[in-house]
């Protein structure tokens, strides 16, 4: 398995409370992802890091942001969480984003949001 | 956002038969990844193929690269309980910029009956 760690692995929380989701990755792997898995919409790109402090936005990103201090943590959070931020979230890492480079994912958090 | 049309959504089989699942896109890909997402866990790389035409095996998985590269197939020879998960399959293209994003399948969901 590539060595990505998310925490935590679940979460519950209320709406309007600031929710930060850590990955942490041992490959020393430039790019980081972070998409989120619902029923009906697969898995949708939320934020992505191509190096140290250098992020950009996903297809998903509103009611997010990132943070990237140190190569083999991407932070995730919500600012102010909202019901319709319920999900599954997953972190995934690739050596380099060329094409032809594949991600590989973490095992996921999920976030429910009462 | 763009997503690839994947078919079937689901599937129900007897242990010992054959699979088939497929993609397709109206746009041209340069990379075609198979992935095998099991309950609670990330996805998990199966195939990757790099080259129109390519026929790529993974045991008793092979997956094609269609020559059009607008789509791609993949088949599971001899089922075994293991194999029931969801797949997903996604494709990857240079955008501008930083952005290599990949474009995901809403996935086939495999169940079979030893």
């Amino acid at each position: 398995d590539a060595g990505i760690t998310q925490s935590p692995r679940h979460k519950v929380t209320e709406t309007g409370t600031p929710v930060t989701l850590r990955c942490h990755q041992t490959e020393n792997h430039r790019y980081m992802y972070w998409y989120r898995q619902d029923p009906g919409h697969g898995l949708r790109l939320i934020h992505y890091s191509y190096g140290v402090k250098d992020t950009d936005k996903g297809e998903v990103s509103d009611g997010y942001s990132v943070s990237r201090s140190k190569t083999e943590d991407f932070l995730l959070t919500l600012e102010s969480a909202t019901s319709s931020q319920t999900s599954v979230y997953f972190c995934a890492i690739s050596e380099t984003g060329e094409v032809g480079q594949p991600q590989h994912f973490g095992d996921g958090t999920r976030l429910s949001i009462l | 956002g763009q997503q690839l049309n994947q078919s079937p959504q689901s599937m129900f089989i007897q242990e010992g038969e054959d699979v088939s699942m497929n993609c397709t896109s109206s746009s041209i890909f340069n990379t075609w990844l198979w992935y095998k997402q099991d309950p609670g866990e990330g996805p998990v790389l199966l195939i990757a193929l790099y080259k129109a035409g390519e026929l790529t095996s993974n045991g008793r998985l092979t997956a094609q690269f269609g020559i059009t590269r607008k789509d791609s197939f993949l088949n599971i020879s001899a089922s075994i309980p293991s194999d029931v998960g969801i797949y997903f399959c996604a494709g990857q293209r240079l955008y501008a910029g930083n952005n290599r994003k990949l474009i995901w399948g809403l996935g086939t969901s495999l169940a079979v009956n030893p």
